[in-house]
């Protein structure tokens, strides 16, 4: 079936360092792939997505790229803010069979000033 | 400004009671998704509906109910809350098409004692 599998936190981090989170997922066909942030005391917004192999998604400095060969996911920023302090959700969501979209566990961040 | 709303933001209700939750979208979405999240466990699907009128279970309906008379809103129903439902509620909502992404409200902690 299909699955995301995200890498554990929490990552505290301090101002300006350079963030990774993992993801890896496991699914039939091409799925389109997601990250969504949850900011404390709100609901999940979208922040990046791709739809096909090779494709990159970027927002507010946040990079991902979709790698086939891999089936990873991962999320990249060059330079964290403390305004960056959230929760980081990895999901895919198939391509047939269904509107389910599978989200990981989450990744708490913690950025320090 | 695209918008996913919750009836309550905090709800404490005693062991048998019935509870309701609401969620109302303005976006013509025509898809509605209920999630618990629980920490560790990341978001669980509770039931969604792909049209008014139909529903389908998710991962975890045991003890839920939904109903969706209407477009833009979708009601999780707890016949008899129980302690084990303390959790977060997200509501979401999405376009036709699996690859979507889905918008969410800002969630509702439910307290069962």
């Amino acid at each position: 079936g299909n699955s995301v599998t995200q890498m554990e936190g929490p990552v505290t981090l301090s101002e300006e360092a350079f963030l990774t989170i993992n993801c890896t997922y496991t699914a039939t066909g091409y799925p389109s792939l997601f990250w969504y942030v949850q900011y404390p005391g709100e609901g999940l917004q979208l922040l990046l997505k791709a739809t096909k192999a090779d494709d990159k998604g970027s927002n507010k400095g946040f990079e991902a790229t979709y790698r086939k060969e891999t089936t990873s996911f991962h999320l990249e920023k060059g330079s964290v803010q403390v305004s960056d302090s959230a929760v980081y959700f990895c999901a895919l969501s198939p391509n047939t069979g269904g509107f389910k979209t599978i989200f990981g566990a989450g990744t708490r961040l913690f950025v320090k000033a | 400004d695209v918008k996913v709303t919750q009836s309550s933001r905090y709800l404490v209700k005693r062991t048998g009671e019935k509870v309701f939750l609401e969620c109302v979208q303005d976006m013509d979405h025509e898809n509605m998704f209920w999630y618990r999240q629980d920490p560790g466990l990341g978001l669980r699907l509770i039931y969604f509906s792909y049209d008014v009128k139909m529903k389908e279970k998710g991962d975890i309906p045991e003890g839920y109910s939904v109903s969706r008379e209407k477009k833009e809103r979708f009601s999780l129903i707890l016949e008899s809350a129980s302690t084990n439902q303390t959790s977060m509620y997200l509501c979401a909502s999405s376009k036709g098409a699996t690859n979507y992404e889905q918008y969410f409200g800002p969630g509702t902690r439910l307290t069962v004692t």
